[in-house]
């Protein structure tokens, strides 16, 4: 299947740990992103990536790392994990930087911070 | 106050309905995006608009560039239709910005 599959799909872990969140697409995008839905369900866009080099990278907290070592894999590393860390993470692709034909969304991983 | 604004935030239709969902924004814009979040969480992709209308099925989708305007509308809405629908921006300095959603409920 044709897709973009994040992992885990959820993910419960104490306050000060350290996780990843992996993306992978099969589509043959160049441009893959990061998003956060906090729980008012409010979408922000965290980075982006084209082509394997940043050229989004919003303002959150540096405990936030995304790498990207090809353009089919953006995965997103968070240290010292904190309890505002807590939202549904969705990874997203576009064809290109422009996303004339929109995006694939993930399925979102649910990050919950105890 | 936020650089995109849409309304209404929570709608209520009757099967069979037309429903429009606007958005207007603040910014310069390169595209404006049209999303769909499903109840169970996943997000869908409608439209992307630079200009004009585009049309996909029973979804039409307008954009005033100097207006700063976009509406989303649904004809013969269906149950399943129900969703949240976002609009989200493309900014001209490559920032993104998004509305808050607009809750929609088609009752049968």
């Amino acid at each position: 299947d044709t897709a973009v599959s994040q992992t885990p799909k959820y993910l419960v872990t104490q306050m000060g740990n350290d996780k990843s969140i992996k993306c992978e697409q099969n589509l043959g995008h160049d441009t893959m992103y990061w998003y956060k839905q906090d729980s008012k369900k409010f979408l922000k866009i965290m980075f982006s990536y084209n082509n394997k080099e940043l050229i989004i990278n919003e303002t959150v907290p540096n405990r936030f790392s995304p790498k990207s070592p090809d353009k089919a894999h953006l995965n997103l590393h968070i240290n010292s994990l904190e309890l505002g860390d807590s939202a549904v993470y969705f990874c997203a692709s576009s064809q290109d930087q422009q996303a004339f034909y929109g995006y694939t969304f993930g399925s979102g991983t649910r990050l919950t911070v105890v | 106050k936020n650089e995109v604004e849409q309304s209404p935030q929570n709608l209520t239709a009757q099967e069979g309905e037309f429903i429009t969902i606007n958005c207007s924004y603040s910014v310069g814009i390169s595209a404006l995006h049209w999303l769909q979040q499903h109840p169970g969480g996943g997000i869908v992709s409608l439209f992307m608009l630079s200009s004009g209308k585009k049309k996909h099925g029973r979804l039409i989708a307008t954009i005033n560039i100097q207006e700063k305007h976009s509406s989303l509308h649904i004809t013969a809405s269906h149950p399943r239709d129900s969703a949240v629908y976002i609009c989200a921006v493309r900014a001209n300095g490559n920032q993104f910005y998004f509305g808050t959603g607009t809750s929609l409920t088609v009752i049968p």
